[in-house]
């Protein structure tokens, strides 16, 4: 099983310039997640998808755009890029707790991104 | 404030030690509480998992939750050098089934 899959893994970009992070994940599962995770600083949330056709904002939204295109995929969208979003992107999905279930979250294996 | 606040370490123990790991919250609704485990250029990776006051162990691994003090731990018996890793703290805060916020991490090393 593929189980969460990001792309790119690397990125460089120039300031100003336009990218999207592309996640999918073949678990069928129904809430996605964006986080950040900048040195000492944890992972942050940016952006999250409950369900297929809806989105909300974290912790860190600003500068994001987000599209849940179906219930696999999740993409990230950076529309101008600042040195500031340099980070480790990572995507992740997850069920909601139930029976037999944890409710935990289920990650690629990161983004690095480097805006000079 | 920070939601959820971990010392960011490094906490270093000796081979075969007790190593003791700590995260308070400030959401008193929160629900669920992770503890995650992250190598060095890796994802996280749920080790632990609580919802009730009280400890829950699983091999190596406990975790206790006191939700009126707001904190939650995770003990690490007989420490190895492979538990030397960052540990995350997350909680689902209680105004969202789907919101789960991350402390910083705590930098954990296992002395040989």
């Amino acid at each position: 099983n593929a189980g969460v899959t990001q792309t790119p893994k690397f990125q460089v970009l120039k300031t100003g310039q336009s990218m999207t992070l592309q996640c999918a994940q073949d678990m069928n599962h129904n809430s996605m997640y964006w986080y950040r995770q900048d040195p000492g600083m944890g992972l942050r949330l940016i952006y999250y998808s409950a369900s297929e056709g809806t989105t909300d904002k974290g912790e860190v939204p600003n500068g994001y755009n987000v599209s849940r295109l179906n219930k696999r995929e999740f993409s990230l969208r950076l529309e101008s890029a600042a040195p500031s979003q340099t980070s480790v992107y990572f995507c992740a999905s997850r069920l909601l707790a139930g029976v037999g279930r944890t409710g935990e979250l289920f990650f690629g294996e990161g983004s690095r991104l480097t805006v000079l | 404030q920070k939601e959820v606040e971990q010392n960011s370490g490094p906490l270093s123990v000796p081979e075969g030690a007790i190593a003791s790991l700590n995260c308070t919250y400030s959401d008193r609704g929160s629900q669920s509480f992770f503890w995650y485990r992250q190598y060095s250029g890796k994802s996280p990776e749920l080790i632990m998992f609580i919802y009730s006051n009280g400890d829950k162990e699983d091999g190596r691994f406990t975790a206790q939750l006191n939700k009126a003090s707001q904190y939650v731990s995770l003990l690490i018996r007989d420490s190895q050098p492979s538990d030397s890793a960052t540990y995350l703290c997350a909680i689902k805060k209680g105004d969202s089934s789907y919101k789960l916020i991350f402390g910083s991490g705590t930098r954990l090393l296992v002395r040989p």
